[in-house]
């Protein structure tokens, strides 16, 4: 069992809807959550980050942490063609090691 | 914002030859990293580097080697390039203070070897 499991898609929505993207883990210890973006063709960039359980809310997205399921959750409120991407999660540790251990990607494209 | 510079966006090579492939970052990062990303696997760490002519071995080091004379600079050294390093490659960076949650990527060299 992979450390950090995610769907690789992909997922197609039209525009206006509310995206889930998920992500499941085995490691008890990872404290850190953190979404990237990625572009076709580009580097990731950092969406945004969560430490230990609960919400975090940055316009229209929102990150969830469940640590009791091992289980994270990205949404995305009224849902833009420009936000066709692949999403990556990842995940590290409060201490020790800091290489984040990514999820592969889900693929996510909006349409008109 | 911090910028992660990787040299090349495209490079085609040829079996054999040696490559280099350079980072640069612009935010006084002590860690850097070099990744490569391929469909079907995901990102996976080649080397990666805490300080100055420092280096650490990621999870797959096989055929690569890296250099950090300054700060600022990382490089990726393919020795004898092979079909199979054929990816797109990615460099990152984080300074101490985000070392948890705050890797900025560069925007990637897809390298083709034929």
């Amino acid at each position: 069992q992979k450390e950090v499991e995610q769907d690789p898609g992909p997922l197609s929505v039209p525009e206006g809807a509310i995206v889930s993207l998920n992500c499941t883990y085995s490691n008890s210890a990872f404290q850190y959550f953190m979404w990237y973006r990625q572009y076709s063709r580009k580097g990731p960039e950092l969406l945004m980050y969560t430490y230990s359980s609960g919400n975090k809310e940055d316009g229209r997205f929102t990150a969830q942490v469940d640590k009791s399921s091992k289980y994270i959750s990205l949404f995305i409120r009224d849902s833009q063609p420009s936000d066709s991407a692949t999403y990556l999660c990842a995940m590290s540790y409060a201490g020790g090691s800091y290489i984040p251990t990514f999820g592969r990607g889900t693929s996510l494209i909006v349409h008109p | 914002d911090v910028k992660v510079t990787q040299s090349s966006r495209y490079l085609v090579k040829r079996t054999g030859e040696k490559v280099f492939l350079e980072c640069v970052q612009d935010m006084d990062h002590e860690n850097m990293f070099w990744y490569r990303q391929d469909p079907g696997l995901g990102l996976r760490l080649i080397y990666f580097s805490y300080d100055v002519k420092m280096k650490e071995k990621g999870d797959i080091p096989e055929g690569y080697s890296v250099s950090r004379e300054k700060k600022e600079r990382f490089s990726l050294i393919l020795e004898s390039a092979s079909t199979n390093q054929t990816s797109m490659y990615l460099c990152a960076s984080h300074g101490r203070d985000s070392s948890r949650y705050g890797y900025t990527f560069g925007s990637g060299t897809r390298l083709t070897v034929v």
